[in-house]
């Protein structure tokens, strides 16, 4: 069974750019969300998508936004990128979005704006 | 203050030691508790979960909750140099189980 893939890996973009992530969960996975990973501020949660709705949300400006297609894969977006957006982003995939279903992170997309 | 705190070290032990991470949570409403392995350059790693106070076991990682204290620990056995890594812990609510909130993460070194 495949795990989470990630796209692109690596990536560089300029401020004022706008980006978009990929995520492809595990088959079979309906629920994906969204966390930054940065040395300052470390795993934080950005939304969670399940059958297509957002269900949560965390506490990121509205530049952030995401969808999820039919299929459960997900796109995050950045519009006007600040230095600050630079991080790594992390998908997690999970069976049906309940508890005692195991979260399953993807190695993440590195983002660096210049 | 944040809503966990961890010791972010670096934490440094010679092979075979035993090694004992811990975190503290404020909320108490939090009743989903985690343990996360990230090598570098890598995505996270799920070690241990539970939901109760009290140890999990599973090989040589042991997790620890106390809910009374708002305390989770990790404790790992016969430390091996693979066993290098960040370590993060996590909590989450039973309703929005994917909204997690991460510790710091605990860099640990197992020296030869």
């Amino acid at each position: 069974k495949a795990g989470v893939t990630q796209t692109p890996r690596y990536l560089i973009k300029t401020r004022g750019q706008q980006v978009t992530l990929s995520c492809s969960p595990i088959s079979g996975h309906r629920s994906v969300s969204w966390y930054q990973q940065t040395p300052g501020q470390g795993l934080q949660f950005l939304f969670e998508y399940f059958s297509e709705t957002q269900r949560n949300k965390g506490n990121f400006p509205g530049r952030f936004s995401g969808r999820q297609f039919s299929n459960s894969r997900s796109e995050m977006n950045v519009s006007t990128l600040e230095l600050g957006d630079s991080a790594l982003y992390l998908c997690a995939s999970q069976e049906a979005g309940d508890p005692g279903n195991t979260i399953y992170f993807g190695e993440g997309s590195w983002l660096t704006v210049v | 203050q944040k809503e966990v705190e961890q010791d972010p070290g670096p934490l440094s032990v010679p092979e075979g030691a035993i090694v004992s991470l811990n975190c503290t949570y404020s909320n108490s409403a939090f009743q989903y508790f985690m343990w996360y392995r990230q090598y570098s350059r890598k995505g996270p790693e799920l070690l241990m979960y539970t939901y109760s106070s009290g140890n999990k076991e599973d090989g040589r990682f042991t997790a620890q909750v106390d809910k009374s204290s708002k305390y989770i620990s990790l404790f790992i056995r016969d430390s091996q140099p693979s066993d290098s890594a960040t370590y993060l812990c996590a909590v989450g609510l039973i309703q929005g189980a994917q909204k997690l909130v991460f510790g710091q993460g605990t860099r640990l070194t197992i020296n030869p």
